[in-house]
């Protein structure tokens, strides 16, 4: 019950083309889902996050799909470009906890040039 | 803007080695944490830490030993170094939970145990 099981483990896109990953997770208490982005040989990085209230969250490339009923979110990159291959994780967790964490397994992208 | 700093940057260890991952951030964060990140298994907390003086036990804190003597370091201690333990540490701090206080990770450690 306290996985986030994330999809797929890997992708390729081409340039200017939609990247797509999913998360699915089965707590219904979970309220806060964000989403972290690694390049290679650095650590993760926050992205962008969303609260279970708004159904979508954008900012600039990057949007969050949330839907409440299937207990399913995912990471949208419109026009993805080369910059954006990295791994990507998504994560979720009550009260904004970060000690309570729960991570997807991670997904790879790269964006064919 | 130094953020999250680990040492070393990589690490070859023998069987049975110990040895002492080190973490310090200079953001006044209470809460610090160690993860190892192994290929298709995520992230996995090991150790974390609320305040100077707590910490705790995470998804996998068997062979690892941390401490918190000051708000600002957080070393990870392998007592007797395992081949299980090759991985890429991560350590990580942020401000109270809120939805507002992201974590900062540092650039890892890559161990590797023979």
């Amino acid at each position: 019950q306290q996985q986030v099981k994330q999809s797929p483990q890997s992708l390729i896109v081409q340039k200017g083309g939609i990247s797509i990953i999913n998360c699915a997770y089965e707590n219904t208490a979970f309220d806060y889902f964000p989403w972290y982005q690694q390049f290679p040989g650095k650590g993760p990085a926050l992205l962008i996050a969303i609260r279970p209230d708004v159904s979508e969250k954008k900012e600039g490339r990057f949007t969050i799909s949330f839907n409440k009923s299937a207990k399913q979110f995912s990471l949208h990159i419109m026009d993805s470009q080369p910059g954006d291959s990295a791994t990507y994780f998504c994560a979720a967790s009550i009260e904004a906890s970060n000690y309570q964490l729960i991570w997807g397994a991670g997904t790879k992208l790269i964006i064919k040039p | 803007n130094a953020g999250v700093t680990q040492t070393p940057k990589f690490q070859v260890l023998k069987t049975g080695q110990s040895m002492t991952l080190q973490c310090a951030q200079d953001m006044n964060h209470e809460y610090m944490s160690w993860y190892r990140q192994d290929p298709g298994m995520g992230l996995r907390l090991i150790h974390y830490s609320v305040g100077a003086g707590i910490t705790d036990q995470g998804e996998v804190p068997n062979g690892y030993n941390v401490s918190r003597s000051t708000t600002e370091d957080f070393p990870l201690r392998l007592l007797s170094a395992a081949p299980s333990q090759t991985s890429v540490y991560f350590c990580a701090s942020s401000g109270p939970s809120s939805y507002n206080s992201p974590l900062h990770f540092g650039n890892g450690t890559r161990l590797t145990v023979t």
